[in-house]
């Protein structure tokens, strides 16, 4: 089992929506979460980061840490067409060391 | 303040030589980690660097290898190069502590012909 998993496929929301992003992950170790954003022919951006259990909020963007369930989300809300890139979850084990899943492409229709 | 910087952005190179990819983390960090972009299998964790030691090694083979000097800057190297070692190569930069965000720079996309 890989130790991210970001299973959903292309996710299409209309201008203005809500888009949700799921993430789990495999063990219980180092459970520090980050979410990226990476437009195509682009480096990922940060996002969000979240070690603690509950919700984050930054703007129009909620990262929610479920320790007990082992999963991290993401809520897009008031999605705009220059949200549309894919969204990549990644873990940290501490130093500076990432596993990402393997992301979800969002498409915010206008 | 500035952010990550790679060099150079593009590469092409021919099958069996080799490459050096340079990375210059954000000023006071001390931890450069490598990655390893490709279409099929995301992105892959390569290795860490923190103070000039690494700390951290991916499941790369051995022809990857990297360092970082006294400034922080650290190199990747790739030695007999595959075609299959297209890719884009990301550094993350990080102050290297716990629970802290970790930035990445534009990448160097390197293309193997």
């Amino acid at each position: 089992q890989k130790e991210v998993e970001q299973n959903s496929g292309p996710l299409s929301v209309p201008e203005g929506a809500i888009a949700s992003l799921n993430c789990t992950y495999s063990d219980r170790g180092s459970q520090s979460f980050f979410w990226y954003r990476q437009y195509s022919g682009k480096s990922p951006e940060l996002i969000m980061f979240i070690y603690s259990n509950g919700d984050k909020e930054d703007g129009r963007f909620t990262a929610q840490l479920n320790k007990a369930s082992q999963y991290v989300s993401l809520l897009i809300r008031d999605s705009q067409p220059s949200d549309s890139a894919t969204y990549l979850c990644a873990r940290s084990y501490g130093n500076n060391r990432l596993a990402f899943g393997k992301g979800n492409q969002v498409v915010v229709i206008p | 303040k500035a952010g990550v910087t790679q060099t150079p952005r593009y590469l092409i190179k021919t099958r069996g030589q080799q490459v050096t990819l340079s990375c210059s983390p954000i000023s006071g960090h001390r931890s450069v980690s490598w990655y390893q972009q490709t279409p099929g299998q995301g992105l892959q964790f390569l290795f860490e660097y923190f103070s000039e030691t690494q700390r951290n090694k991916g499941n790369f083979p051995g022809r990857f290898s990297g360092r970082q000097f006294s400034n922080s800057r650290s190199e990747m190297n790739v030695s007999t190069l595959e075609l299959g070692d297209s890719a884009l190569y990301l550094c993350a930069s990080s102050n290297g502590q716990v629970n802290t965000e970790a930035f990445f720079g534009q990448g160097t996309r390197l293309t193997v012909v």
